[in-house]
């Protein structure tokens, strides 16, 4: 069936620090890939996504590469603030009108 | 703004209790839907729906049933609480008909339920 793994957290970080939250799918066809954000308090909302292989989807300094031959659709920022402090779900979905798959999540903290 | 409302943030019943979890969109979606979170399980579909009075079961429907009699609404119930039934209940929705669009998601802020 259709999987995500994520990385497990958490994963604390000092401000302006490099970051990376590892993706990678199992799934039939060709997904379109998804990072959703949840902030402390919040529902998730959409941070980026990417429909297609070598797509990059970007948003808010986060950016993340469909690579189709490794299954992967890591996250990176290249420097990280406070209020990036949040919970952080991978997703796939294999056609438009399929519900999303998630991935558990990756808890980011950030320290000043 | 798309806005998702859960009609509680906070409940507690107890085990036996018929649980009623509200959901209200404003935003004329077509598609909405039901996800329970839970620490180290992610986000798991219990239920979602493409269309009034439609009603299709995810990933772990055991122990829940849903009603949409309006486009704007769609309720989780669980008929019979049970502690193992403790979680965090996230609604949301998305445009497009016969689903499509349902990737691209609205969430609402969530109902958290404790079951004693």
């Amino acid at each position: 069936g259709n999987s995500v793994t994520q990385m497990e957290g958490p994963v604390t970080l000092s401000e302006e620090a490099f970051l990376t939250i590892n993706c990678t799918y199992t799934a039939t066809g060709y997904p379109s890939l998804f990072w959703y954000v949840q902030y402390p308090g919040e529902g998730l909302q959409l941070l980026l996504k990417a429909t297609k292989a070598d797509d990059k989807g970007s948003n808010k300094g986060f950016e993340a590469t469909y690579r189709k031959e490794t299954t992967s659709f890591h996250l990176e920022k290249g420097s990280v603030q406070v209020s990036d402090s949040a919970v952080y779900f991978c997703a796939l979905s294999t056609s438009g009108n399929t519900p999303l798959v998630f991935g558990k999540g990756t808890r980011l903290s950030v320290i000043a | 703004d798309v806005k998702v409302t859960q009609s509680s943030r906070y409940l507690v019943k107890r085990t036996g209790e018929k649980v009623f979890l509200e959901c209200v969109q404003d935003m004329d979606h077509e598609n909405m839907f039901w996800y329970r979170q839970d620490p180290g399980l992610g986000l798991r579909l219990i239920y979602f729906s493409y269309d009034v009075k439609m009603k299709e079961k995810g990933d772990i429907p055991e122990g829940y049933s849903v009603s949409r009699e309006k486009k704007e609404r769609f309720s989780l119930i669980l008929e019979s609480a049970s502690t193992n039934q403790t979680s965090m209940y996230l609604c949301a929705s998305s445009w497009g008909q016969g689903g499509r669009g349902a990737n691209v998601l609205t969430f609402g802020a969530g109902s958290r339920l404790t079951v004693l």
